[in-house]
């Protein structure tokens, strides 16, 4: 079955650090770039991050640069995202969403159901 | 960066009406290789987003023939020739063109 499953969401106050993961399966995921999207409560889409099918290479929105890092791991089939210094505008579903082609066009053809990231004291 | 503008916000359309929604972006996103990277999405009540149209005009698979995509440069439009119930959710335009990738504000669609 082709799919993405996130996990990782959970409470952790203002400050803390939390890694959400997302499992890829059914399909070749080391050929894909692999994008995070965020949606705060009741809000619109946030692009961001993105990293190349080969890990290489690694984008972010300006405003979490220096505190956020993605990553992933093509033997697992698994991509990561390293949030550190979360602050309460970080509070948002958190989705992964496979790119269609072997680079960036924001073409997001697969997405996961989503994890809850709450940033409160 | 590229800043996405959708209009309208809120789409109230009789069922079997047409609909549109006009995605504007703040740069020029036509690709050196000739494709616009602009990009479709609705996001139906409680579920994820699910794409619609990419580069500005190709359906994704699975999409009824009823959506289509057209616009160049910096303006877009997504188009549905008749509008049916299960067509309720919010759409958000998006251009892949340059990191950060950014996303439209959002449109409304419901059903009157």
């Amino acid at each position: 079955q082709v799919q993405l499953v996130e996990s990782g969401g959970s409470v952790v106050q203002p400050g803390r650090s939390l890694r959400l993961s997302c499992a890829a399966s059914g399909f070749t995921f080391s050929s894909h770039p692999v994008h995070w999207v965020r949606q705060a409560p009741g809000k619109g889409l946030e692009w961001v991050a993105v990293i190349s099918f080969d890990g290489s290479n690694q984008y972010y929105v300006d405003s979490v640069k220096g505190r956020f890092s993605i990553s992933r791991d093509n033997s697992k089939n698994t991509l990561y995202l390293q949030m550190n210094s979360l602050r309460d505008e970080d509070t948002s579903v958190y989705y992964c969403a496979r790119d269609r082609t072997n680079t960036y066009s924001g073409a997001l053809d697969l997405w996961g159901q989503g994890t809850l990231v709450t940033v409160s004291s | 960066d590229i800043v996405m503008t959708q209009s309208p916000l809120s789409l109230p359309v009789t069922p079997g009406e047409p609909a549109s929604i006009s995605c504007r972006s703040s740069q020029s996103l036509l690709h050196s290789n000739a494709y616009n990277y602009l990009n479709w999405y609705l996001q139906k009540p409680g579920q994820s987003p699910q794409l619609l149209i990419y580069l500005g005009s190709i359906r994704a698979s699975g999409v009824p023939d009823r959506f289509s995509g057209s616009g160049s440069g910096t303006d877009f439009i997504l188009k549905i020739s008749r509008v049916e119930a299960e067509d309720v959710g919010v759409y958000y335009c998006m251009q892949g063109l340059q990191t950060p990738c950014s996303f439209g504000q959002g449109t409304k669609l419901e059903i009157k």
